[in-house]
C-alpha cells in the first residue's frame, strides 16, 4: 500500500486559497488519489478523487503532476468551517485488497 | 448526507466484556469497511467485507470480528475489551468498481 506524507499543520485566514500538497512517492500504477476531511468527532468526508492531471468540484480542485508522486489539494477562498483534518489517501480499485490507509493528516486553522 | 449510519452513537463498556457495533449502509454498497480511530490519529483499517465475505484485514487480534449481511448492514464486535480498545469506530461503505468510500458519522467506545 502506498504510503503518503503531508504537513502536520497549516494556518490560514478566512478568504484565502489554501493548497495541501501530498506526496505518494510509490503510488502504483492503479492507484487514484483520495482526499477527505474529517471533523471533530465526526467521520471522514469524501471531497475530490482523481487519477492524473487537475480535478474540479464544486468544493475544491486536485492538481496531480504527471509522475503522480504527489498530488495538491486546492480549497479556494476557505472559511471558518474549513477548519478540519484533511487526509489524502491513495489506493487501487481492486475489490480484492482494497483497504485505505490514512495518515496523520494535516490539521488546517482558519482564522477570522 | 453520506447514507451510512451506525449505532449506538456512544457506548461505554468495562474492560473484559464483549460489545457489538452496528452500520448501515446505502443499497447497493456491497463493500463495507471499519475503522478504528484514536483520539488524535488518523483511522486505522480493521477489515473489510464483500458480499459478506471477509476480503482484507489490517492489524487487528480475532478478538476484532465482523458480519455483513444481505441487506447492506454490517456488525463489529470486539470480544474481551482493553482500555485501548476506546477510540471513535467508523464504517464505510462503496459501491463495487468505485474507489469512494463513504463515512458514517462513527461509534465512540469508552472502556473503563
Amino acid at each position: 500500500l502506498a504510503k503518503t506524507t503531508q504537513p502536520i499543520s497549516m494556518d490560514s485566514y478566512e478568504g484565502q486559497e489554501v493548497n495541501i500538497t501530498c506526496s505518494h512517492n510509490n503510488i502504483a500504477t492503479n492507484d487514484y488519489i483520495t482526499w477527505y476531511q474529517q471533523f471533530p468527532s465526526q467521520g471522514p468526508r469524501f471531497i475530490i478523487q482523481g487519477y492524473k492531471t487537475k480535478v474540479t468540484n464544486e468544493v475544491a480542485s486536485l492538481f496531480i503532476p504527471a509522475d503522480r508522486k504527489s498530488s495538491t489539494l486546492s480549497l479556494p477562498r476557505v472559511s471558518l468551517s474549513d477548519t478540519a483534518v484533511y487526509y489524502c489517501l491513495v489506493g487501487d480499485m481492486d475489490t480484492g485488497r482494497r483497504a485505505l490507509t490514512f495518515g496523520s493528516g494535516t490539521r488546517l486553522q482558519v482564522q477570522p | 448526507e453520506t447514507g451510512v449510519t451506525q449505532s449506538p452513537t456512544h457506548l461505554i463498556k468495562t474492560r473484559g466484556q464483549q460489545v457489538t457495533l452496528r452500520c448501515s449502509s446505502q443499497s447497493g454498497h456491497n463493500t463495507v469497511s471499519w475503522y478504528q480511530q484514536a483520539l488524535g490519529q488518523g483511522p486505522q483499517f480493521i477489515f473489510q467485507y464483500y458480499r459478506e465475505e471477509e476480503n482484507g484485514r489490517g492489524n487487528f487480534p480475532p478478538r476484532f470480528s465482523g458480519l455483513q449481511f444481505p441487506n447492506y448492514s454490517s456488525e463489529l464486535n470486539v470480544n474481551a475489551l482493553e482500555l485501548d480498545d476506546s477510540a471513535l469506530y467508523l464504517c464505510a461503505s462503496r459501491r463495487e468498481g468505485t474507489d469512494t468510500q463513504y463515512f458514517g458519522p462513527g461509534t465512540r467506545l469508552t472502556v473503563l
